[in-house]
């Protein structure tokens, strides 16, 4: 069983401090990696995709995989209350059809 | 921008009456897939689709689950006999393909989905 674990939070941090948010995973195969950001009752909004070890960076957010230690990582500078939602870390399986297994997510809440 | 729909945003059916899902995927998209949120769940993977024919599906998609691309456009969810447990968020998603760089997919807005 394919597993992706993530803090469930809430994660509150003051407006313009950087939030960090963080997901293990269980395939070591993997290779592809999403960072997913989802309002309450709406769907997931793809923020940021990963393939490569080391940091990627896109405006405020930079996301960090680590093969090595299963570990996908994502910050977000200069956080604003509008970026309070939660973050949903998925993992693609591309020997299974392309599924996304999905953390459970991380609540962030961003206080003015 | 190009995304998503679904229709309807959200359905109220009886236990046992059958529903149908829809989606329109981005138009040059290849991969589509279903997924499910229950409340307070995390999100499930359902089925995956290429080629008009299922690529992989879940141990939740059971016999009284279909999915279907009836036309050049639309790729629709069928439940047969709905269960109370069938109450959750469907969310359709597609991707322009299954290699790495194009696998991203991009969720529709959902289908709020309530057996009663």
């Amino acid at each position: 069983q394919k597993e992706v674990e993530q803090n469930s939070g809430p994660l509150s941090v003051p407006e313009g401090a950087i939030a960090s948010l963080n997901c293990t995973y269980s395939d070591r195969g993997s290779q592809s990696f999403f960072w997913y950001r989802q309002y309450s009752g709406k769907s997931p909004e793809l923020i940021m995709s990963i393939y490569s070890n080391g940091d990627k960076e896109d405006g405020r957010f930079t996301a960090q995989l680590n093969k090595a230690s299963q570990y996908v990582s994502l910050l977000i500078r200069d956080s604003q209350p509008s970026d309070s939602a939660t973050y949903l870390c998925a993992v693609l399986n591309n020997n299974a059809g392309n599924m996304l297994t999905f953390g459970g997510g991380t609540r962030l809440m961003v206080k003015p | 921008e190009p995304e998503v729909t679904q229709t309807p945003s959200h359905q109220v059916t009886q236990m046992g009456q059958e529903v149908i899902l829809r989606c329109v995927p981005i138009s040059n998209h290849l991969y589509f897939y279903w997924y499910r949120q229950i409340l307070g769940q995390k999100v499930e993977f359902l089925v995956s689709f290429y080629n008009n024919e299922i690529s992989e599906k879940s141990e939740i998609f059971d016999d009284q689950f279909s999915v279907e691309r009836p036309d050049g456009s639309n790729f629709t969810l069928k439940i047969r006999s709905t269960k109370l447990e069938d109450s959750a968020m469907y969310f359709c998603a597609s991707s322009e393909w299954a290699d790495i760089r194009g696998d991203t997919q991009y969720f529709g807005p959902g289908t709020r989905l309530t057996v009663l």
